[in-house]
């Protein structure tokens, strides 16, 4: 059974940066075509792609976002981390880590219960 | 970046009603079209990948169709638990993209 959650603040400055954690079991991330993406949402709005990382270490990211992201895992911990640098009011949302199907054509077919995080002096 | 247009933006329709929610590709997507479904207050749940393929659990009243640029997703006969916001999205290439959401609401 494959589940996600993520973790992490709740409340952010502005011009911080927000580290969110996406712990997750029923899969590893050293399996051939495994891979775990990042969503995201402003409240009352819609889905936002930010993020993906492979099982290869194969990364990519939002190009409007890119020059503040960075996405890693962690095999051992079964956890991939976001991490967003000098974060902004409008980057309140709720985050969420999701698996994609492991072959072509892909999906998210598994979502972590989302974060919401709130960037506010 | 391929744009995922989603019209209508919402409607409102009755239980027993047959809903459809069409999608658009701003450029050839093949089959890569995947819905979702989003109740409020939860996270968004796969209901339609490749085009037409149910995820399991996901009751038959649900159907998807569609090729190339344009998709659309069919509620047979809506009931109860369907009302809640519907998102495409593509995955044939990065960075991926969805729609911005159809809401489904109760007429």
């Amino acid at each position: 059974q494959i589940t996600l959650k993520e973790s992490g603040p709740t409340l952010v400055k502005p011009t911080q940066t927000l580290t969110l954690t996406c712990t997750f079991s029923g899969f590893s991330l050293t399996t051939n075509g495994v891979s775990v993406g990042w969503i995201r949402q402003p409240p009352g709005k819609a889905l936002e792609w930010l993020a993906l990382i492979y099982w290869n270490d194969d990364k990519h990211y939002s190009p409007s976002l890119k020059s503040s992201l960075t996405i890693t895992k962690d095999t051992s911990k079964n956890q991939v981390v976001l991490t967003m640098t000098n974060i902004d009011p409008v980057d309140t949302a709720t985050y969420y880590c999701a698996h994609q199907h492991h072959l072509e054509p892909r999906y998210f077919d598994y979502w972590g219960q989302g974060i919401l995080v709130t960037v506010s002096a | 970046d391929i744009q995922m247009t989603q019209s209508p933006s919402s409607l409102s329709a009755s239980v027993g009603d047959r809903v459809t929610i069409t999608c658009r590709a701003s450029q050839s997507i093949s089959n890569y079209l995947n819905w979702y479904q989003q109740k409020p207050g939860k996270a968004p749940k796969l209901l339609i990948y490749v085009v037409s393929n149910l995820q399991s659990g996901v009751p038959s009243r649900f159907s998807g169709s569609g090729s190339g640029t344009d998709f659309t997703l069919t509620i047979s006969s809506l009931q109860p638990e369907d009302f809640a916001t519907y998102y495409c999205q593509q995955s044939y290439n990065v960075p991926r993209t969805f729609g911005q959401g159809t809401k489904v609401e109760i007429k």
